[in-house]
């Protein structure tokens, strides 16, 4: 198994720029989420899905669009990148939804917003 | 408002020289402890999970207690490899399915 994978690894986008952060797992997961770093600041989280065509916001999900047409997938969609989205965001994964299911974290992708 | 504070920030150690991170929580219920390590450019990785005041776990040279308001990683003899960032989360009872509130970690290096 692959795990969680995350496509690209670096970007660099110009303000107002739009662009799409890929996730894929192969481990069969139904709940999938996103989380932001920033430094000083703990993980947090942006949105998640608990299963194809489910999604929800997290606690910052202003700027973000996500959708899950498929298991395996969980894209995150910049809709107009700004200077304030520029982190390090991590996909992460569990095999169900029940509270205490150990989530599994991909690579991240390093965003620098211009 | 639920929280979740780590200490200390940054600490170095010397190798072999054993410690505790601490990680305390305010949630007004408890459902899961997680603890995670991080190292440099990578995404967090796995170590533990705790449910209830009292429970241990145990990998190698971490254990990971867990009471009614914190939680400690304790590092017996460490070793360099052992440097990273190690991150503790929280699950709120009646929270949202996985929803995990992180702490912004502790900053392990571990000098030969």
């Amino acid at each position: 198994n692959a795990g969680v994978t995350q496509t690209p690894k670096f970007q660099v986008l110009k303000t107002g720029q739009s662009m799409t952060l890929q996730c894929a797992q192969d481990m069969n997961h139904e709940y999938m989420s996103w989380y932001r770093q920033d430094p000083g600041m703990g993980l947090r989280l942006i949105h998640y899905s608990v299963g194809a065509g489910i999604t929800d916001q997290g606690e910052v999900p202003n700027g973000y669009n996500v959708s899950r047409s498929t298991t395996e997938d969980f894209p995150l969609r910049l809709l107009s990148a700004a200077p304030s989205q520029t982190s390090v965001y991590f996909c992460a994964s569990s095999y169900g939804v029940v509270v205490g299911d150990t989530q599994y974290f991909g690579p991240g992708t390093r965003l620098t917003v211009l | 408002e639920d929280q979740v504070t780590q200490s200390p920030e940054a600490l170095r150690l010397q190798e072999g020289e054993s410690s505790s991170l601490n990680c305390s929580y305010t949630v007004s219920g408890l459902r899961g402890l997680f603890w995670y390590r991080q190292d440099p450019g990578k995404g967090p990785e796995f170590l533990f999970t705790l449910y209830s005041a009292g429970e241990e776990k145990e990998k190698e040279r971490l254990k990971a207690t867990l009471t009614k308001k914190e939680s400690f990683l304790h590092i017996t003899a460490p070793k360099p490899e052992d440097s990273a960032t190690y991150l503790c989360a929280v699950q709120e009872r009646g929270g949202a399915t996985n929803k995990l509130i992180f702490g912004t970690g502790t900053l392990l290096a571990v000098q030969p």
